[in-house]
């Protein structure tokens, strides 16, 4: 089992702010994806990354996968309040997440 | 209907009850799970399930039995809880066991259970 470990836990900022959560772990993964889950409902995958490097971009979210394959990171430009939510990572393969950054948007 | 259905959304019971929680996905997925999700903890992986096969049980206490009578379907059956067990249980699926490149899980809404 590898430990995932997300920073930081909490993060509450206003509309139109950039923001950064990270994912860490002390072991190497194959891939590793983010998902989100809104308030009420299941987790929703977002993206997977697979090689050491890359960067994966999606609208507003970009992901990088570290070079070393043990670290990722989401950056969203000019949040808007419906990135609110839980915002997990997980480990292909390993069927377990982080335990998740939960950010808040205000209007 | 597509994607994973988790019913009943909402579920209050006593501690000497016995109830079940229901998945069913209709993806063609050949794995299913059981997470626990409470408010101070990260997702707990409960129960996996592959090809209908139990593959992983992680510790969890007999009071929670799941059962997989095919590859659509998925319960959990619920006995003699206690209050601590009130959570987000959170099913899904994944075209195979864990989730390989471009896949992922798909997850139902969850059934939030309270015990009283």
């Amino acid at each position: 089992t590898q430990l995932l470990e997300q920073s930081p836990q909490f993060l509450s900022i206003q509309e139109g702010e950039n923001l950064t959560v990270y994912c860490n772990s002390s072991s190497v993964f194959s891939s590793l994806q983010w998902y989100r889950q809104e308030p009420g409902e299941g987790p929703v995958l977002l993206v997977t990354v697979v090689t050491g490097g890359e960067v994966k971009k999606l609208k507003r979210l970009t992901f990088q996968f570290g070079d070393a394959r043990k670290d990722s990171s989401l950056h969203i430009t000019a949040a808007q309040t419906g990135d609110t939510g839980l915002y997990l990572c997980a480990g292909v393969n390993d069927m377990r997440f982080g335990a998740g950054t939960r950010l808040t948007v205000k209007p | 209907e597509t994607g994973v259905t988790q019913t009943p959304r909402h579920l209050v019971m006593g501690m000497t009850n016995k109830k079940s929680l229901k998945c069913e996905q209709h993806l063609g997925h050949n794995a299913m799970y059981w997470y626990k999700q409470s408010a101070k903890k990260p997702l707990e992986l409960m129960f996996v399930y592959s090809l209908e096969e139990r593959v992983e049980n992680n510790s969890v206490p007999s009071r929670f039995s799941p059962e997989c009578p095919n590859s659509s379907h998925l319960f959990l059956h619920l006995h003699t809880l206690q209050p601590e067990d009130s959570a987000l249980y959170l099913c899904a699926s994944s075209h195979t066991l864990g989730t390989g490149e471009g896949y992922g899980y798909t997850f139902g809404s969850g059934t939030r259970l309270t015990v009283v």
